[in-house]
């Protein structure tokens, strides 16, 4: 069975743009995840979905958005970049409360 | 409000000998816990977990210890191997103000020394 896909690995975006990334969960997992990782803050959860609507949200600006497909694929969109936001996105799929599986996530790099 | 810390930031371990990475957690709320491994360039990937009513899960060479009392958890890795290094988080579940939350600590970077 394929694993958590993330597209794009990396991406560069200057101050003031928007960014799009994409998670394809494993198939038949309905929830979708996503983190940011930073060094010394670890993973700071961002949002949940589940079956395309929001079940979880973290506390992150209103700049940070996401939504969620019908085939169970998300989206996290990222609006006016500030260089802060440069980070590692990971998405996880899950099936069963508690097991999360990662994608190798979104290096974003804002200049 | 880190509900979920990993005090060390890095650990540095002898091959075969024992390594400790230890977690705290601040709310009573959390009663299931897991530890996952990260490599650079990859997603962190599931290790092991424990739920609040055990205080010791084992799995080959991987035990966690949970001291609910001292909302403490730690993992042991013995014996130590060079594909051990990397990036582990802890990580701690539970029903928090109506929501489950999965709330994962910043991290211990491993290096396992020949």
């Amino acid at each position: 069975k394929a694993g958590v896909t993330q597209t794009p690995r990396y991406l560069i975006k200057t101050r003031g743009q928007q960014v799009t990334l994409s998670c394809s969960p494993i198939s038949g997992h309905r929830s979708v995840s996503w983190y940011q990782q930073t060094p010394g803050q670890g993973l700071q959860f961002l949002f949940e979905y589940f079956s395309e609507t929001q079940r979880n949200k973290g506390n992150f600006p209103g700049r940070f958005s996401g939504r969620q497909f019908s085939n169970s694929r998300s989206e996290m969109n990222v609006s006016t970049l500030e260089l802060g936001d440069s980070a590692l996105y990971l998405c996880a799929s899950s099936l069963l409360r508690h097991e999360q599986y990662f994608g190798p996530g979104t290096r974003l790099t804002v200049t | 409000d880190q509900q979920v810390k990993q005090n060390s930031p890095s650990l540095s371990v002898q091959e075969g000998r024992i390594s400790i990475l230890n977690c705290d957690y601040t709310n009573s709320m959390f009663d299931y816990f897991l530890w996952y491994k990260k490599y650079p360039a990859e997603g962190p990937t599931f290790l092991i977990s424990i739920s609040s009513i055990k205080d010791k899960n084992e799995d080959g060479r991987f035990t966690v210890f949970l001291n609910k009392s001292a909302k403490h958890l730690s993992l042991h890795i013995v014996p130590s191997q060079p594909g051990d290094s990397a990036v582990y988080f802890c990580a701690a579940s539970g029903l928090i103000q109506g929501a489950q939350k999965l709330v994962f600590g910043q991290g211990t970077r491993l290096t396992i020394n020949p």
